[in-house]
């Protein structure tokens, strides 16, 4: 199985924040990556697919970069719904996986 | 807009087997261009993807699950089921149903996810 690793697990940011979240895949997935946020108690909602796409209806603060092994999601300016859980899954081949997630926290 | 719900029970016995369904509404489960999954996610390990099925009735599971799991369509219902046989306290977790692009693999419409216990 491919081994998708993000970092920081946690960090804590501040309102108006620019926000960098990096994962890392075990082998080159080329740009099959996938971001998305949690909220406690809810389920994930996508915000980037195929590294740099962004979903409809998700804001243009959220930007995906990267290819091969790694990928990066950044928020450009935080705001106060920002703050959660992300997670990156890549979608190479089967089985697909997800990183163990960053807590972006106040 | 698409809205998938899952439901089962929420506490299931040690060596029994775990039934989950998961009701599509907004679209047709037939329609192509997408396939209808199964992801958990465990409180310590995180998200697992378990597998999913196409409106066809085609599979693909998660090799770490597979000689315990099926998941089925029922097209006439629009609804999909996930069966897990002789659980244990580790296939405790949030059962999320979910929808998922058949050429991107990324999923767009999730349930709002089921906690399924293991315990006596």
């Amino acid at each position: 199985d491919i081994q998708m690793t993000q970092s920081p697990s946690s960090l804590s940011a501040s309102v108006g924040d620019r926000v960098t979240i990096t994962c890392r895949a075990s082998q080159s997935i080329g740009n099959y990556l996938n971001w998305y946020q949690q909220k406690p108690g809810k389920a994930p909602k996508v915000l980037i697919y195929a590294a740099s796409s962004l979903q409809s209806g998700v804001p243009s603060r959220f930007s995906g970069s990267g290819s091969g092994t790694d990928f990066s999601l950044t928020i450009s300016s935080l705001h106060l719904e920002d703050f959660a859980t992300y997670f990156c899954q890549h979608s190479y081949s089967p089985p697909w996986t997800f990183g163990q997630g960053t807590k972006v926290e106040i | 807009q698409v809205q998938l719900q899952e439901s089962g029970p929420g506490l299931v016995k040690p060596s029994q087997d775990l039934s989950l369904t998961c009701t599509v509404s907004g679209d047709s489960i037939s329609s192509g261009g997408y396939y209808w999954t199964w992801i958990r996610q465990h409180p310590v390990k995180g998200l697992e993807w378990i597998g999913y099925v196409y409106h066809n009735a085609n599979t693909q599971y998660n090799p770490s699950l597979k000689s315990r799991v099926t998941i089925s369509i029922d097209t006439s219902k629009n609804q999909f089921s996930l069966n897990l046989y002789s659980v244990t306290g580790a296939d405790t977790a949030v059962y999320f149903c979910a929808r998922g692009s058949e050429w991107l693999h990324y999923f767009d419409y999730w349930g709002q996810g089921t906690l399924v216990t293991v315990s006596s």
